[in-house]
């Protein structure tokens, strides 16, 4: 069965980069019938999509964040990474990988989220 | 943006008990509209997609309902691992620009 793992550093400071990868187990990562994607909870606060990215490397990202976000994917690893850039406290937040199924044949494809990581607490303070 | 509108913020209910949780979009989005189960700790559980097609595995006493702006997530005779933060989401636009609604949280009274 498919897993998602994320993993990275719980403390970061202001204004530094934050990296975390997803390792995907028990499946693979280039599969052509998935995006995989990023989104956050900030304590005691709702969630927010962060950007999805393709095997290929095709990326989509949250225009609120786009300046900040990298999304990046090594297939060899079957990982795909985020970068996030000069980061502030309002970016502590548990950080999610998921894999998005969609039906196709309809247009546009129904995307969602489908599988989702346990997530990961990234708390921004100096 | 498409804004999602999640109501109620939170609910009291038993075990045994029917709730039902609405979500109305700031636009039409047809059924591209999915809902999710939130537990602290946990992964993130899809319930349903396209408004209404349940997840495979997640038991049938969830259910969804809807088109254009207004949504519903039901569950009926609830259980005790039911008792979780609820979120639905969508998925209308292109490029994506996905949007999640505030959270309902769900308790035991």
């Amino acid at each position: 069965q498919l897993q998602l793992q994320e993993s990275g550093p719980g403390l970061v400071k202001p204004s530094e980069t934050l990296s975390l990868a997803c390792t995907v187990s028990g499946g693979s990562l280039s599969n052509v019938s998935h995006y995989w994607g990023w989104i956050r909870q900030p304590p005691g606060k709702g969630l927010e999509w962060i950007g999805n990215i393709y095997y290929s490397g095709t990326t989509h990202y949250n225009p609120s964040l786009k300046s900040r976000v990298t999304l990046s994917v090594d297939t060899s690893k079957n990982q795909f990474s985020l970068k996030l850039s000069s980061l502030t406290a309002a970016d502590t937040a548990v950080y999610h990988c998921a894999r998005l199924d969609a039906i196709f044949g309809v247009v546009p494809s129904h995307w969602y989220f489908a599988l989702w990581g346990r997530g990961t607490l990234v708390t921004v303070s100096s | 943006d498409i804004q999602m509108t999640q109501s109620p913020s939170s609910l009291s209910a038993s075990v045994g008990d029917s709730v039902t949780i609405t979500c109305r979009a700031s636009q039409s989005i047809t059924t591209y509209l999915n809902w999710y189960q939130l537990k602290p700790g946990k992964a993130p559980k899809l319930l349903i997609y396209a408004a209404s097609i349940l997840q495979s595995g997640v038991p049938s006493r969830f259910s969804g309902s809807g088109f254009g702006t207004d949504f519903t997530l039901t569950i009926s005779s609830l259980q005790p691992d039911d008792f979780a933060t609820y979120y639905c989401q969508q998925s209308y636009v292109v490029p994506p620009m996905y949007t999640f609604g505030q959270g309902t949280k769900l308790d035991i009274k």
